[in-house]
């Protein structure tokens, strides 16, 4: 199994601020990263795609950028909105998803 | 638009077993696998299988072999995860959800919560 270890496991960050979220897989997976968001009570949103493509309908201020074993998830500027659970996803193998990250407002 | 709607939720006693549905609409059911996901008390997700509806192929965690059954019905779009032998360790939410491009998922039903208790 490919082991996801996502940091930091909660984060508290100001309107405005810019957040990273940082993934490390336990081999090479070759850009294979997915990046959900999830709100408390509902089902994880596709966010990025590829590593690096943003999915159709995502806000440009989240980016996605890496490779090899080491990737992140940018939030730029943040919003009220923002405020979820984050996870990320390798499927170079059969998919397996980091322990999330949970993000709240300072 | 792209839906996938998921059964409700599920009181099951130990030992038992239990069948839940997601009926996709908004799309080409049989052009798309369909994965199914757990999610246990609010923490991370582990991918169960999947299930190509054209044709009722299905690939699996390891973990979940013998575990877990994949169907599809395509006359009514809707594909089913029965769970076997149930434990409190099963207890969890459980989301369909659509493979874009492979294993991205682009589209989640609202989750089926499961919890096993005597």
């Amino acid at each position: 199994d490919i082991q996801m270890t996502q940091s930091p496991a909660s984060l508290s960050a100001s309107l405005g601020e810019t957040v990273t979220i940082e993934c490390r897989a336990s081999e090479d997976i070759y850009n294979g990263l997915a990046w959900y968001q999830q709100k408390p009570g509902k089902s994880p949103q596709l966010l990025i795609y590829n590593a690096n493509s943003l999915h159709t309908g995502v806000p440009s201020r989240f980016s996605g950028s890496g490779s090899g074993t080491q990737y992140s998830l940018k939030i730029n500027s943040l919003q009220s909105e923002d405020v979820a659970s984050y996870f990320c996803q390798q499927y170079y193998n059969y998919p397996t998803f980091g322990g999330g990250t949970k993000l709240e407002l300072k | 638009q792209v839906k996938l709607l998921q059964s409700g939720a599920a009181l099951v006693k130990p030992g038992a077993s239990v069948k839940m549905s997601c009926k996709a609409s908004g799309y080409t059911f049989t052009d798309y696998w369909v994965s199914w996901v757990k999610q246990s008390h609010g923490k991370s997700l582990e991918w169960i299988g999947e299930i190509y509806p054209n044709s009722g192929a299905t690939n699996f965690n390891e973990k979940f072999k013998g575990k877990a059954t994949l169907t599809v019905d395509k006359s009514t779009s809707t594909a089913y995860m029965e769970l076997s032998r149930l434990t409190s360790e099963d207890s969890a939410i459980y989301y369909c959800t659509r493979g874009y491009y492979g294993y991205n998922f682009d589209y989640w039903g609202q989750g089926v919560m499961v919890t096993v208790s005597s």
